[in-house]
């Protein structure tokens, strides 16, 4: 079964640091996203991404935040000068196109503890 | 202000019982609904979704409400591979595939 795959599993930084976060969504899905979940709390979205474009962001994603697709099978989170508060389970997702479109693949996260 | 509220339980059941998980949206223009369960720090993974006439998938049965802005999960014949935490999601307005999740509520299927 295809699958979305993130990198790395786990990062430990110090505030202020920059943190990029990889993912490889399903190579044939058009779709990009990224979600976060602070411990305990629930799955937040961050900013879906299509057609090499950001289509829509929420509050979270403020301008610490960037993403990118470098080439064609990466997707990137980064986040440019990390806060204790940015420690959460960053999950990125990928969707089809049609009916598929809002049926979104999870990868297995990446957590970020912010020290 | 967009919400998606579940109720947290969490629900402690038996083996072999029937459960009943319920959801409220409050943005009428949604499309699009779900629900997905998740294990203990793993990521979220579909379930089903629901459709306006309502769907089964073997034990699991969804039911959507537009009008009352509900959903519903029930749960036949529980098993204990059915612990997890149920996240209701709901889309947010036609054409948009961002979906926005409810806190989630917690089973526990006990022997």
């Amino acid at each position: 079964e295809p699958e979305v795959t993130q990198t790395p599993s786990h990062q430990v930084t110090q505030m202020g640091q920059e943190v990029i976060l990889r993912c490889v969504p399903i190579s044939n899905h058009l779709y990009f996203y990224w979600y976060r979940q602070i411990l305990g709390q629930k799955v937040e979205f961050l900013v879906s991404f299509y057609n090499n474009e950001i289509s829509e962001k929420s509050e979270i994603f403020d301008d610490q935040f960037s993403v990118e697709r470098p080439d064609g099978s990466n997707f990137t989170l980064k986040i440019r000068s990390t806060k204790l508060e940015d420690s959460a389970m960053y999950f990125c997702a990928s969707s089809g196109i049609g009916s598929g479109a809002n049926v979104l693949t999870f990868g297995a996260g990446s957590r970020l503890t912010v020290l | 202000r967009k919400e998606v509220e579940q109720d947290p339980g969490p629900f402690n059941v038996p083996e072999g019982a029937t459960v009943a998980f319920n959801c409220t949206y409050s943005n009428s223009a949604s499309q699009s609904f779900f629900w997905y369960r998740q294990d203990c720090r793993k990521e979220p993974k579909l379930l089903m979704s629901v459709y306006s006439s309502g769907n089964e998938d073997g034990r699991f049965t969804a039911q959507l409400n537009r009008a009352s802005q509900y959903i519903s999960l029930l749960i036949r014949d529980s098993k204990l591979s059915d612990s997890a935490t149920y996240l209701c999601v709901v889309n947010w307005g036609a054409g948009a595939n961002n979906l926005f999740f409810g806190t989630g509520t917690r089973l526990t299927v006990i022997p």
